[in-house]
């Protein structure tokens, strides 16, 4: 019973397409967020919404655009990719904001050929 | 303001002890710590709070000191299945939650 699951797996395309990213967590955690590990492993916090309002939004371009839906779901949408967004994408929530376990799926292999 | 890791890497033989240390220039309201094994998911390892709090997980303790801005991961008696990468992530006061992790240190326990 997987508790973050992100579709798809893994995610070749070309550049300028537009792709999304889904997540689901079925923790009944209020928190979700959505990281980029480069190819260094540097793992990078893009965005978090808390109870489907969004509460960080770190610099990055605005071609991605996170959405929640509802308190479970959180969905990432990039248009015209780019070579440098080839990454791999993380999802992950925690039951609140400050100082709790985070859970991370298994994540999304994005290649832009 | 992202922490520092050290050391980058580390080879151990089963059964060997190591320390992994985080250190960052900005006050600290927690620190986490996660491991990451090759194509999988970072895995939650452990939280500290307070100042000089420290906390176990088997054979795995971290401490943490709120005035050096530091944590520190102790690796007892390692065993095969420790082998990852270690990262910290450090979450300061007043960031609404946000964690900043730290570039990782390779940990490869050898039979």
């Amino acid at each position: 019973d997987t508790a973050v699951s992100q579709t798809p797996k893994y995610l070749v395309t070309q550049m300028g397409n537009d792709k999304s990213i889904k997540c689901e967590q079925n923790l009944g955690h209020d928190t979700m967020y959505w990281y980029k590990q480069d190819s260094k492993k540097f793992l990078k916090i893009m965005f978090s919404y808390n109870n489907k309002e969004l509460i960080i939004n770190e610099t990055v371009p605005n071609r991605f655009s996170p959405k929640s839906p509802d308190k479970a779901h959180l969905n990432l949408h990039i248009n015209s990719l780019e070579l440098g967004d080839s990454a791999v994408y993380f999802c992950a929530s925690s039951q609140q904001v400050f100082a709790q376990p985070q859970h991370f799926g298994d994540g999304t292999r994005l290649s832009i050929l | 303001q992202q922490p520092v890791q050290s050391p980058q890497a580390v080879i151990l033989r089963e059964g060997e002890d190591a320390v992994i240390n985080c250190s960052s220039s900005k006050a600290l309201y927690s620190v986490h710590w996660y491991r990451q094994k090759h194509g999988e998911a970072p895995v939650f390892l452990m939280i500290l709070l307070k100042g000089g709090e420290q906390k176990g997980h088997e054979k795995i303790s971290a401490s943490f000191n709120e005035k050096k801005q530091q944590s520190s991961l102790y690796l007892t008696a390692s065993q095969l299945s420790y082998s990852g990468t270690y990262f910290c992530g450090t979450e300061r006061p007043g960031n609404t939650g946000k964690l900043i992790f730290g570039q990782g240190t390779t940990l490869q326990v050898k039979p």
